[in-house]
């Protein structure tokens, strides 16, 4: 079956550490996406990709960074630079320009120890 | 900025009990609104698209409308499962993002 796959889906962070969320999809889509959400805040959107070797920032990219080398993975990193990284992050993707809506993940939950 | 509104934040259903949720938003011409589902800790699992005023979509007990300025998500004679979050989200033209809205958070009682 088709799909998004997040993994881990629990992750801890130490202090000054730096940790990868990983994001695979088989659903042949060009464009993906990463959210990050909080409590009564709703979805922020952290970066984006349209096209492999290709992405851009969203709203709230401040520590962290992504990469975009095959078009099946958008993994991204939380940096130590990123000073209140606990949270849900979630992954999405669409079909590209044309979108007709976003394939979301199951998620991650990062809480920082 | 396109911006999404959603009301109320929380409601209390007793089952049987038909509601609505709001979603209103402003957007620079818009291409697609879409309304998502959300359990706790997983993701968000779509349920609609509408694409111009006046175009509806039902499923099961949904069923969404759409007008210039709003959509209603309306929940006829909910059940337990139905509760969850529900999530809508605007996309503009020319533009590959979703402005999302914070979310109705719907809990159906027995």
């Amino acid at each position: 079956d088709g799909g998004i796959t997040q993994s881990p889906k629990y992750l801890f962070r130490k202090e000054g550490q730096n940790v990868t969320l990983s994001c695979e999809q088989n659903l042949n889509h060009d464009a993906m996406y990463w959210y990050r959400q909080d409590p009564g805040q709703g979805l922020r959107l952290i970066y984006y990709s349209q096209i492999v070797n290709d992405f851009q920032k969203g709203d709230i990219a401040e520590g962290y960074s992504v990469s975009r080398e095959k078009k099946e993975s958008f993994p991204l990193t939380v940096t130590s630079a990123q000073k209140n990284p606990t949270a849900f992050y979630l992954c999405a993707s669409s079909i590209g320009r044309n979108n007709y809506g976003y394939t979301f993940g199951s998620g991650t939950r990062l809480t920082v120890v | 900025e396109d911006q999404v509104t959603q009301s109320p934040e929380a409601l209390r259903l007793q089952e049987g009990e038909s509601s609505s949720l709001n979603c209103s938003y402003t957007v620079s011409g818009l291409r697609g609104l879409f309304w998502y589902r959300q359990d706790p800790g997983k993701g968000p699992e779509f349920l609609f698209t509408l694409y111009s005023a006046g175009e509806e979509k039902e499923k099961e007990r949904l069923k969404a409308t759409l007008t210039k300025k709003e959509s209603f998500l309306h929940i006829t004679a909910p059940k337990p499962e139905d509760s969850a979050t529900y999530l809508c989200a605007v996309q503009a033209s020319g533009n590959n993002r979703l402005a999302f809205g914070k979310g109705n958070q719907v809990v159906v009682i027995p």
